[in-house]
């Protein structure tokens, strides 16, 4: 199946500073790419998404970019706060019921 | 009622003996999927059903079993399980939704621990 790499692992970053997490897939065929907040003791919640239509999508503090070229997507939390600490997963779905998920990033935010 | 639900949220298992998670939801979805979720490892597709079609991974294909009644539920059966089943298992559903975008609700999950 598809391989999706996610980096960094780990993240920790001042409140107010912004936050990057990068991922990068193989297969040319993945068309959505969604990214999940998982908080302690939750399941994943889709927070922000992104189809191949796209290069940049924005929802208030996220911004997503997608480089189809290079098969690279990116989440980019802009004046992080405290609320923002959790495991963000990225995703890239081939075809219509396939997803396929990065490692995981566990983001810190420090007041 | 957007939810997936899991039963049960807990299990202990014993190394050898069956395994069966149930999983739930009333949004008639069309598609029901079930991850494993090891700590730090990225969730790992099992299987999904689209419909009333399973669909596995070549890698998983001999040690999960699962069943689909009907549109609301979903089973994940192990039959026999090792050590190495212990981990958290996911349950999601999804329909194709505008544009092609097919968001994933995710259930609680199960932490499974086989002894």
């Amino acid at each position: 199946g598809e391989q999706v790499e996610q980096l960094p692992s780990i993240l920790r970053v001042q409140e107010g500073s912004s936050a990057s997490i990068n991922c990068s897939y193989e297969d040319s065929a993945s068309n959505y790419f969604p990214w999940y907040k998982q908080e302690p003791g939750e399941n994943p919640k889709l927070i922000i998404d992104i189809r191949s239509n796209m290069e940049r999508k924005q929802i208030q503090e996220l911004i997503v970019l997608l480089d189809k070229k290079a098969k690279r997507f990116s989440l980019h939390i802009t004046d992080t706060q405290p609320g923002d600490s959790a495991m963000y997963f990225c995703a890239a779905h081939t075809g219509y019921q396939n997803f396929y998920f990065g490692k995981g990033t566990s983001l810190t935010v420090i007041p | 009622d957007t939810t997936v639900k899991q039963n049960p949220r807990y299990k202990l298992a014993r190394v050898g003996k069956p395994v069966n998670l149930i999983c739930s939801q009333t949004m008639n979805h069309d598609t029901m999927y079930w991850y494993q979720k090891k700590p730090n490892q990225a969730p790992k597709l099992l299987l999904f059903y689209y419909d009333k079609i399973l669909n596995r991974e070549a890698d998983t294909f001999e040690k999960f079993q699962s069943s689909r009644p009907n549109n609301s539920f979903c089973s994940l059966y192990i039959g026999s399980a090792g050590l190495e089943y212990s981990a958290m298992y996911l349950c999601a559903s999804s329909r194709p939704g505008l544009g092609g975008r097919a968001e994933q609700f995710f259930g609680p999950g199960t932490r499974l621990t086989v002894l």
